[in-house]
């Protein structure tokens, strides 16, 4: 199956500095790409859907300007936590799939492992 | 996009067969019903999808009755690598395709 895989998968960063984390497709091209956020216990929350060459859209109640994302080719798409703080601290997913534009076509979503996010 | 239900938690043994029910009353002509597994600190990952009917692949089975406002994700004789968070998602296919997904069911399979 399609793989996608996520970088770094896990870090520790200081109060007040930017993290960055990436997300590719490995075996295919991704016009589309997503960001969750899972807190401990919780389920996965949207909070972005990351086009190929255009703005990202970001849902309601997410900080565009907080968590920026960049989709500049079709197999990679970064996302990344500016000024990062301690209740930013969670676990990263982003997902992949390719956009064929037809209805009735299967809907499958490819999920990288996931980024670990610590803020001191 | 539809809502799902699904009961917060199950507990199963080895051997038997675990059947989760997923309700989503709201779903629309065009979506699908697609069932992800995750363990703790992982990616979810894709278990089955599918439209209407039944459909079974090596892992689990897909039972949608013809309303299609419920669905059940059956897993055959479980282990206790089981053990997992398993989200029913309904949504689109094709260009839009935003998955929301719900609480999930917690599954814990004992020896």
């Amino acid at each position: 199956g399609a793989v996608v895989s996520q970088h770094p998968s896990w870090v520790i960063c200081k109060s007040g500095t930017s993290v960055k984390i990436e997300c590719r497709s490995l075996d295919f091209q991704a016009t589309t790409m997503f960001w969750y956020r899972q807190f401990p216990k919780q389920s996965l929350m949207l909070m972005a859907t990351s086009n190929e060459g255009s703005k990202a859209t970001y849902e309601q109640g997410v900080e565009k300007d907080k968590f920026l994302i960049n989709h500049a080719s079709l197999t990679l798409s970064t996302l990344t936590v500016t000024s990062a703080h301690p209740e930013d601290s969670s676990f990263y997913i982003c997902s992949a799939r390719t956009g064929t534009g037809n209805l009735y076509v299967d809907n499958e979503q490819f999920f990288g492992p996931g980024t670990r996010l610590t803020v001191l | 996009l539809a809502k799902t239900t699904q009961p917060i938690s199950m507990d199963s043994y080895e051997g038997q067969e675990v059947n989760i029910t997923c309700s989503h009353n709201n779903i629309a002509t065009n979506d699908y019903i697609t069932w992800y597994q995750q363990f703790p600190s992982q990616g979810p990952r894709f278990i089955i999808q599918g439209y209407k009917t039944k459909v079974t692949n090596e892992v689990a089975s897909l039972f949608i009755p013809a309303d299609r406002k419920s669905s059940t994700l059956s897993l055959p004789r479980v282990s206790l690598s089981d053990t997992a968070v398993y989200y029913c998602l309904v949504g689109l296919s094709g260009g839009y395709n935003k998955l929301i997904f719900g609480a999930g069911t917690r599954l814990a399979v004992h020896p």
